[in-house]
């Protein structure tokens, strides 16, 4: 079955710092991958996604994200974080061979705080 | 500019009444889908349609039905509210699988 994994709840990181976010992905094929953003009481919104091509997918506020083929990640990176960054994030994978039929995926997602 | 719509924003009720909560989009979507956000569990997928007439059962169906009559709503329905169902319900649209969800801001619900 496919899945996806954050294996943080939590992340803290001091403004200015770079930011890591963790995901790791189980799927049959090629894998399709997104990460979203969700602020206190919005909706999630969408970051980036990773289909095929480049291995370093570039996105919005200045996230990116590294696909690893070989150790199945698909990490979330900033290299200077800003205190508006603290939110919760998610990892996703379309799913290509279970019983939703190429819906997505979600992650428990990764709470990210960032101190001035 | 396009959107996606949940009402109402906050809802209680009791144990065993009927709930219906709705989910309106200006995307012009073809797919529409309902999760539930629980600690600890993500987003889990409810139901999802791909178009006017078709419905499919997600993850955790169980207690919750929809309908699409038309490509802007898909209303979930809770047949008979449970305090299990007491959670925070997003609708989302796509254009087409693979393509980015654009979520609604999400409907809180208690059950008592």
């Amino acid at each position: 079955a496919q899945s996806v994994a954050q294996p943080e709840d939590q992340v803290n990181v001091a403004e200015g710092n770079p930011l890591t976010v963790k995901c790791t992905y189980s799927v049959s094929g090629n894998p399709y991958l997104f990460w979203y953003v969700q602020y206190p009481n919005r909706g999630l919104q969408f970051l980036l996604k990773y289909i095929t091509g480049d291995n370093l997918v570039k996105g919005s506020y200045g996230f990116e994200a590294e696909f690893n083929k070989s150790q199945t990640s698909f990490h979330l990176k900033k290299p200077s974080a800003l205190v508006s960054d603290s939110a919760l994030y998610f990892c996703a994978v379309r799913d290509l061979y279970g019983g939703s039929q190429g819906n997505l995926i979600f992650g428990k997602g990764t709470k990210l705080s960032v101190k001035p | 500019d396009a959107e996606i719509t949940q009402s109402p924003r906050h809802k209680i009720t009791e144990t065993g009444r009927q709930v219906t909560l709705a989910c309106h989009q200006t995307w012009n979507h073809n797919n529409m889908f309902w999760y539930r956000q629980d600690l600890g569990h993500g987003l889990r997928l409810i139901h999802y349609s791909y178009g006017v007439q078709d419905t499919n059962k997600g993850e955790v169906s169980d207690g919750y039905s929809v309908s699409r009559s038309n490509t802007e709503d898909l209303p979930l329905t809770l047949e008979s509210a449970a305090s299990s169902q007491t959670s925070v319900y997003f609708c989302a649209s796509s254009e087409s699988s693979g393509t980015p969800l654009h979520f609604g801001n999400g409907t809180r619900l208690t059950v008592t």
